[in-house]
């Protein structure tokens, strides 16, 4: 498996609270993805960054917030969370100026919002 | 706007058969066509993947086809086993430098 970690695995919190999801890898991949996962709507895009400091956003950015001061680190922000943001979140990571175009993914966190 | 249209969303499938999963795409400079499969608990994983400079690419049991005019590519699992069992999704970008855009993925269940 390639080396990414994301933390928590599991969460609950409040509507309104904040909450950081952390992806950390160990392969030096130039690019960083987040995407949500739901039922009924596949692997929907969130931000993603292509170098530290250097993020965009993605499809579903509304609400979330990123922020990755180094490499290995990729921080998803939900500033005050909403129930509609209970989802499970997947970090990805890829090296497209490499040999292999591949993305590989984490092993998700599931994130409730009560 | 939905950039990737995947069908069926579900398939159930006898063993020994064969899996169908299509995919038809919009945007013309996609050029990077990859299938994932993810397990329950898992994060998705890479199957295969294809450039529309060939028409098909197989990988063991797994081919992918692919219609460039029609702008549909399709998964195909010969001799589909239980093991087979998760969902699919199949994914575009241009030239794997941008991020993958996701059709809503097939759940396959292969039955005894």
């Amino acid at each position: 498996d390639a080396g990414i970690t994301q933390s928590p695995r599991h969460k609950v919190t409040e509507t309104g609270t904040p909450v950081t999801l952390r992806c950390h890898q160990t392969e030096n991949h130039r690019y960083m993805y987040w995407y949500r996962q739901d039922p009924g709507h596949g692997l929907r895009l969130i931000h993603y960054s292509y170098g530290v400091k250097d993020t965009d956003k993605g499809e579903v950015s509304d609400g979330y917030s990123v922020s990755r001061s180094k490499t290995e680190d990729f921080l998803l922000t939900l500033e005050s969370a909403t129930s509609s943001q209970t989802s499970v979140y997947f970090c990805a990571i890829s090296d497209p100026g490499g040999m292999n175009t591949e993305a590989f993914f984490g092993q998700g966190t599931r994130l409730t919002v009560v | 706007q939905q950039q990737v249209k995947q069908s069926p969303q579900s398939l159930i499938v006898q063993k020994g058969g064969i899996s169908i999963i299509n995919c038809a795409y919009e945007n013309t400079a996609f050029d990077y066509f990859p299938w994932y499969q993810q397990f329950p608990g898992k994060g998705p994983a890479l199957l295969i993947a294809i450039r529309p400079d060939v028409s098909e690419k197989k990988e063991g049991r797994f081919t992918i086809s692919f219609n460039k005019s029609a702008k549909q590519f399709s998964l195909h699992i010969m001799d589909s086993q239980p093991g087979d069992s998760a969902t699919y999704f199949c994914a575009a970008s241009i030239s794997g430098n941008t991020p993958l855009v996701f059709g809503k993925g097939t759940r396959l269940s292969v039955i005894a």
